[in-house]
């Protein structure tokens, strides 16, 4: 299997705060890396596939970027809305596998 | 759009065989990889396996001698079948579209099964 370590696995920070969230690949998995974001009681919702499509109607200040074994996640300008938390998940090689999340939460 | 929601009991018996099914709307079954994920505290996201509408299957090693997942295409439906339950598997179980290129695309809302007796 495919391990994803996801990091950190919680930050506090303010809005209008740059964030990075960093998923490393225990092997290469091309740019078959998705993010999402998910609210508490909220079903998860996709930002990112292909490492940095952003997905239709998700805000531009989230960006996707990386290849091979290591993958990041950027929000330019944190939004209130944005406090969540975010996983990726690998789809190169079976079983798919997600990282550990990332909870964001305010400062 | 396109629209998932599990369906089953919330409850299950340990050892017996938890059930649940996925009514697709807004879009056909027949076509795309229908999947199952479940959400615990202990394990994160676990990926448990997909059909592809012409029957064909994949499934997470960890649970593959466990789980049996079926697509009815005349009802727009796929379920799951996971035996043997423990506490263990007691988590959020999702269904979820899936594209080769795209990842996940949809996801149904979740539903909570809980392994006790």
């Amino acid at each position: 299997d495919i391990q994803m370590t996801q990091s950190p696995s919680a930050m506090s920070a303010s809005v209008g705060d740059r964030v990075t969230i960093t998923c490393r690949a225990s092997q290469g998995i091309s740019n078959f890396l998705a993010w999402f974001q998910q609210k508490p009681g909220k079903v998860p919702t996709r930002l990112i596939y292909a490492t940095s499509s952003l997905q239709s109607g998700v805000p531009s200040r989230f960006s996707g970027s990386g290849s091979g074994t290591e993958f990041t996640l950027t929000i330019s300008s944190l939004q209130p809305e944005d406090f969540a938390t975010y996983y990726c998940l690998q789809h190169n090689s079976y079983p798919l596998t997600f990282g550990g999340g990332t909870k964001v939460e305010i400062k | 759009q396109v629209q998932l929601q599990e369906s089953g009991p919330g409850l299950v018996k340990p050892s017996e065989t938890l059930s649940l099914t996925c009514t697709v709307s807004g879009g056909s079954v027949s076509n795309y990889y229908w999947n199952w994920i479940r959400h615990s505290p202990g394990k994160g996201l676990e990926w448990i396996g997909y059909i592809y509408y012409s029957g064909t299957t994949n499934y997470n090693p960890s649970l593959k001698s466990r789980v049996t997942i079926s697509v009815d295409t005349s009802k727009n439906q796929f379920s799951l079948k996971l035996n043997s339950v423990t506490a263990a598997d007691t988590a959020v179980y999702y269904c979820a579209r899936y594209h080769l290129v795209t990842a996940i695309d949809y996801w149904g809302q979740g539903t909570l099964v809980t392994v006790s007796s």
